[in-house]
Formats: structure tokens, C-alpha cells, sequence
């Protein structure tokens, strides 16, 4: 049974510039979170998707956005790259909007230069 | 505004002890908590998960406890291993509504021979 899968695994940007991250959840989960992790610290959350569609989102500027597709699978488009946003993105999966146990793929490591 | 703490941000242990790492949380109306463990610049690994009505999960040599009116969870580790090296974290799923999980910063654990 594959886990949560993402890609790439890493990734060097300009400033300025739009990148894509792709996830596939788990088999069997239709729920994807994504979290973005700086150095030393917790995750925090971005977005959920369930369903298609943008269930919750945290503290983070329209220039994060997202999308579900049918077979469960998401992305997370970063818009107008600051340097800031050089992190660990991190997709989990879930059932039913998280009330189960969350998945966490391996991330991607975004570098902005 | 949920607030999560982990202490100690650091512990250096010799093989063979037993350990407890601590993690606090500042407003007691949790969904569940959920342990995780990371690898440098790796995913998260999803140890175990408490509901808000448990008291504790126990999986092979880990044992979590969960105090919701105190808010407070451990996870204790038996016999530490040069192997369970690594930076463990707990994540609080604030209500039933909420689909984001709130993180600590984590505990670095190192495990020397």
C-alpha cells in the first residue's frame, strides 16, 4: 500500500517565480492538508481540500492556492515567490476532513533564490 | 488562540533509557493529539493517535498518555535505541470542525551508543 506521495522532492525557484508541488494521498483517503515547515520549527497549516474544494485555510496570502482533483490527488501553487517561502511543504492525507489519523508524505523542499 | 509547547527542545540520552518527552497545549477542548516522529529534512512519521476521550495509546515501546483538563501529553520511550534518533512532534486537532492540526516546534532526541 503506497503512503503519501510528493513531488519533486526538491526544487530551487527565482524570486518572483510560480512553482507547482504535487501529492497523492493514501490509498483510500480523500482528504489532503497542506503544511509548510521552516527550519526548526512545527508545521503550519495551509489548506485543506475535501471534495474538491477548500474546506479551511490558515494564515497564509492568496498567493498559496490549491486543488483537488477527482481520483483525491492535490497541488499547491505558490505565486510571486519571496524568498521567505524557501521551506519543507509538506502534504498529509486523512479520511472524512482529518477525524482519522493524518498521513504525512516525505515533502518537498522549496528553495528560493 | 490553541498554543502548543514541547519540552525539552533538546535531550541527548545514553542507549538503554527510558524517556518522556513533554508536550503542552493551552486550551483543553481538543478533537485528538497525535504524535509524530521526523527525520532531518524528512516527512512525518505518524507514531500514535489519542481521541479526546482516551487516556493513552501504547505501540511496541511507546507509550502516549494524553490529560486533556491539565493539557498535557507524553510520550514515554522504553529502552531507547541509537535508531529512534530524531525529532518528535505532537500535533493537536483542535475540534471536530477544525481540519487543522496545530503543531509544537518539537523535541530533538539523540540517542548515542
Amino acid at each position: 500500500d503506497a503512503g503519501v506521495t510528493q513531488s519533486p522532492t526538491h526544487l530551487i525557484k527565482t524570486r518572483g517565480q510560480q512553482v507547482t508541488l504535487r501529492c497523492s494521498p493514501k490509498s483510500g483517503h480523500d482528504t489532503v492538508s497542506w503544511y509548510q515547515q521552516a527550519l526548526g520549527q512545527g508545521p503550519q497549516f495551509i489548506f485543506q481540500y475535501y471534495e474538491e474544494e477548500e474546506r479551511q485555510r490558515g494564515n497564509f496570502p492568496d498567493r498559496f492556492s490549491g486543488h483537488q482533483f477527482p481520483n483525491y490527488s492535490s497541488e499547491l501553487n505558490v505565486n510571486a515567490l519571496l524568498l521567505g517561502d524557501s521551506a519543507l511543504y509538506l502534504c498529509a492525507s486523512s479520511l472524512e476532513r482529518g477525524l482519522s489519523a493524518a498521513f504525512f508524505g516525505q515533502g518537498t523542499r522549496l528553495t528560493v533564490v | 488562540k490553541q498554543e502548543v509547547t514541547q519540552i525539552p527542545a533538546a535531550l541527548s540520552v545514553p542507549e538503554g533509557e527510558n524517556l518522556v518527552l513533554n508536550c503542552s497545549f493551552t486550551d483543553s477542548a481538543i478533537y485528538n493529539l497525535q504524535w509524530f516522529r521526523q527525520d532531518p529534512g524528512k516527512g512525518l512519521t505518524s507514531l500514535l493517535l489519542i481521541q479526546s476521550s482516551q487516556r493513552e495509546q501504547t505501540s511496541g515501546r511507546l507509550n502516549a498518555s494524553l490529560d486533556k483538563s491539565s493539557g498535557r501529553s507524553t510520550l514515554y520511550i522504553a529502552a531507547s535505541q541509537p535508531g529512534d534518533s530524531a525529532t518528535y512532534l505532537c500535533a493537536v486537532k483542535p475540534s471536530y470542525n477544525t481540519d487543522k492540526l496545530i503543531f509544537g516546534t518539537g523535541t530533538r532526541l539523540q540517542v548515542f551508543p
